[in-house]
């Protein structure tokens, strides 16, 4: 079936840092591509999206972009923040198919 | 619109209990989706609708799991004879059947049995 692997966390960086977080999805498919952010104590919620190949999300200073021939959607941010803190889940959305989630990325950025 | 509703946010239960969840989704969507997610784990799927059909329900979900969504609105997930293992947050969301558009979650119910 479909499925998306994460890169493992937590990932520890200082404010400022340059963060990448690598998401790679399976090929049946031409799926939709999603970032959740979880912040601590709070909800899913959607952070960019890209829809079809060589798309670019961006939202809050985070980018992704949707890389058919590398089956890849990874998460970059320049300059993290504190607020940052928090896990981040990369999701493909296949037609006709629910929402999958990989396993979640732990960010901490330390002042 | 305010969003997914779910309720109750937190339910703590005895080991054979019967549970049940409810979800409310954001009005003009079709489908809606349940959630499990535990400590440092991604959401795991256990069941969707679209309208009030069910679509697909998870392989690994136990026949104590029931969902329903019988006019395709709220929806409710009932766990029978609950076990500590059932311990978990449980999610809902909702989305258009559009696969570009994003799903919704709710704040969740976070079940404990004991």
């Amino acid at each position: 079936g479909n499925s998306v692997t994460q890169m493992e966390g937590p990932v520890t960086l200082s404010e400022e840092a340059f963060l990448t977080i690598n998401c790679t999805y399976t090929a049946t498919g031409y799926p939709s591509l999603f970032w959740y952010v979880q912040y601590p104590g709070e909800g899913l919620q959607l952070l960019l999206k890209a829809t079809k190949a060589d798309d670019k999300g961006s939202n809050k200073g985070f980018e992704a972009t949707y890389r058919k021939e590398t089956t890849s959607f990874h998460l970059e941010k320049g300059s993290v923040q504190v607020s940052d803190s928090a896990v981040y889940f990369c999701a493909p959305r296949y037609v006709g198919d629910k929402l999958i989630f990989g396993t979640g990325t732990r960010l901490q950025v330390f002042p | 619109d305010t969003g997914v509703s779910q309720n109750p946010r937190h339910k703590i239960t005895k080991r054979g209990q019967n549970v049940t969840f409810r979800c409310d989704p954001i009005s003009e969507h079709n489908r809606l989706y349940w959630y499990r997610q535990t400590l440092g784990q991604g959401p795991e799927f256990l069941t969707y609708f679209q309208n009030e059909a069910q679509l697909e329900k998870s392989r690994l979900l136990s026949d104590r799991f029931s969902a329903e969504r019988p006019k395709g609105s709220f929806s409710t997930l009932e766990i029978q004879r609950t076990e500590q293992g059932d311990s978990a947050m449980y999610l809902c969301a909702s989305s258009l059947e559009n696969p570009n558009t994003e799903a919704f979650f709710g704040q969740g119910t976070r079940l404990t049995v004991v």
